[in-house]
């Protein structure tokens, strides 16, 4: 699987966007990018994921760009609660493959 | 979303005990599912793969016959330290992987903190 570069951490004021990047220069054709998230203690919460084309849930908005070799997460409106390490993992779509986690983003939403 | 339990969610033994952790898949059956540990300040490692009905497959350096893995049933795997020391206390973590409905997205329990004094 290909590996990703995410900045070891980062702040947002709590209401505003919180605009999470990942780099993947490496990814394949098949290979899905998956973002999840690990508040202190507890295990880690899916996001949401995305192939090439950009998606949206309840969560978050995932952008990735045309040659699939970055992509941003983005919050829209980050709450205490968002405070967290971000995870971005690329895999592919084959049957069996596991995540493979890096160091992730450390997320701090400040008030 | 589809919900992952472990059982305990936490647990304190003496050293060479054994100790048993539970990841069920409350609401979707996982064919696979995945056993994490997590030391403090430190990303998820993967252990080992589960997959119903057969042997678990282990990572480097994971001793299988001191993690001792059953999948038995599509929602229930379990873990089984055994023999446990100090340097196993750790942040166990087991994901299941929702493949049936085609997602392909790995969902995580809680996670069982273990304490070996």
């Amino acid at each position: 699987d290909a590996k990703t570069t995410q900045p070891p951490s980062m702040d947002c004021a709590e209401g505003r966007a919180a605009n999470l990047p990942c780099n993947h220069s490496t990814i394949s054709g098949n290979e899905y990018v998956y973002w999840y998230r690990q508040i202190h203690s507890q295990g880690p919460q899916y996001i949401i994921h995305g192939l090439k084309n950009n998606e949206t849930n309840e969560m978050a908005s995932l952008i990735i760009t045309e040659d699939r070799k970055s992509s941003t997460l983005i919050l829209p409106h980050a709450t205490l609660r968002d405070t967290a390490v971000y995870y971005c993992i690329v895999k592919g779509g084959n049957a069996g493959n596991m995540l493979t986690f890096g160091g992730g983003t450390r997320l701090m939403v400040k008030p | 979303g589809a919900v992952v339990s472990q059982h305990p969610s936490w647990v304190i033994c003496k050293s060479g005990t054994s100790v048993k952790i539970e990841c069920r898949s409350l609401d979707f059956q996982a064919t696979t599912m995945f056993w994490y540990r997590q030391f403090p300040k430190q990303s998820l490692m993967l252990m080992a793969t589960s997959n119903e009905g057969s042997k678990a497959t282990y990572e480097q350096g994971v001793e299988k016959d001191k993690f001792l893995i059953n999948h038995a049933s599509l929602t229930l795997s379990t873990l089984t330290v055994t023999s446990a020391h100090p340097e196993d206390s750790s942040f166990y973590i087991c994901s299941a992987r929702d493949w049936v409905t085609g997602t392909d997205t790995q969902y995580f329990g809680p996670g069982t903190r273990l304490t070996v004094l």
